[in-house]
């Protein structure tokens, strides 16, 4: 298995509050990724990174900010939660562009 | 704008028969798709994949088939097994962009698997 840990893993949180999702990987690929998944809508891409420092937005981007000050840390911040937010919410890694992207475990996240 | 798309929610088959997969897109620019297989609690595995320079791939009980002018893959597993039983999702990505692609991944709603014994 790809060396990818997500932490939380289940996080309950109220509206209006900040919240950072962390992902921590150990294989050094250059590209990382967050996505979220709800039911009828597969999984969306949120941010991603192509390099430390690099990130750019994806399909369902407002709401969210992202962070990716060294290779092996991507963070995922809600800065005012809401309760459209409350999702399952996944990272990613590839080694380049067109390559195979491997997932983390995902964090259960509950906005009340 | 649903570009990748699932149209089976769900699909019941029983152990040691073929359970085949459906999957349509519609961006003519995505030239690489894969499958991932995805267990309750669990992130997605990836499963199998295929460039558009093929028309089948085959791993195992796992071969995809892609139908390009249709803009339509199908994944077929033979024979099926209990342990097959989870959410299959297709996802699609237009690498041939190179860096402007950053290999982003669309998917598909996904697809419960039942392999009943």
């Amino acid at each position: 298995d790809a060396g990818i840990t997500q932490s939380p893993r289940h996080k309950v949180t109220e509206t209006g509050t900040p919240v950072t999702l962390r992902c921590h990987q150990t294989e050094n690929h250059r590209y990382m990724y967050w996505y979220r998944q709800d039911p009828g809508h597969g999984l969306r891409l949120i941010h991603y990174s192509y390099g430390v420092k690099d990130t750019d937005k994806g399909e369902v981007s407002d709401g969210y900010s992202v962070s990716r000050s060294k290779t092996e840390d991507f963070l995922l911040t809600l800065e005012s939660a809401t309760s459209s937010q409350t999702s399952v919410y996944f990272c990613a890694i590839s080694g380049g562009g067109g390559e195979t992207q491997y997932f983390g475990p995902g964090t259960r996240l509950l906005v009340l | 704008d649903q570009q990748v798309k699932q149209n089976s929610p769900s699909l019941s088959v029983q152990e040691g028969r073929i359970s085949i997969l459906n999957c349509d897109y519609t961006n003519s620019m995505f030239d690489y798709f894969l499958w991932y297989k995805k267990y309750p609690a669990e992130g997605p595995t990836f499963l199998i994949s295929i460039s558009s320079i093929k028309d089948k791939n085959e791993d195992g009980r796992f071969t995809v088939f892609l139908n390009k002018s249709a803009k339509h893959l199908s994944l077929h597993i033979v024979p099926s097994q209990p342990g097959d039983s989870a959410v299959y999702f297709c996802a699609a990505s237009a690498i041939s962009l190179g860096g402007t692609s950053y290999g982003k991944l669309t998917f598909g709603q996904g697809t419960i698997l039942t392999v009943h014994p």
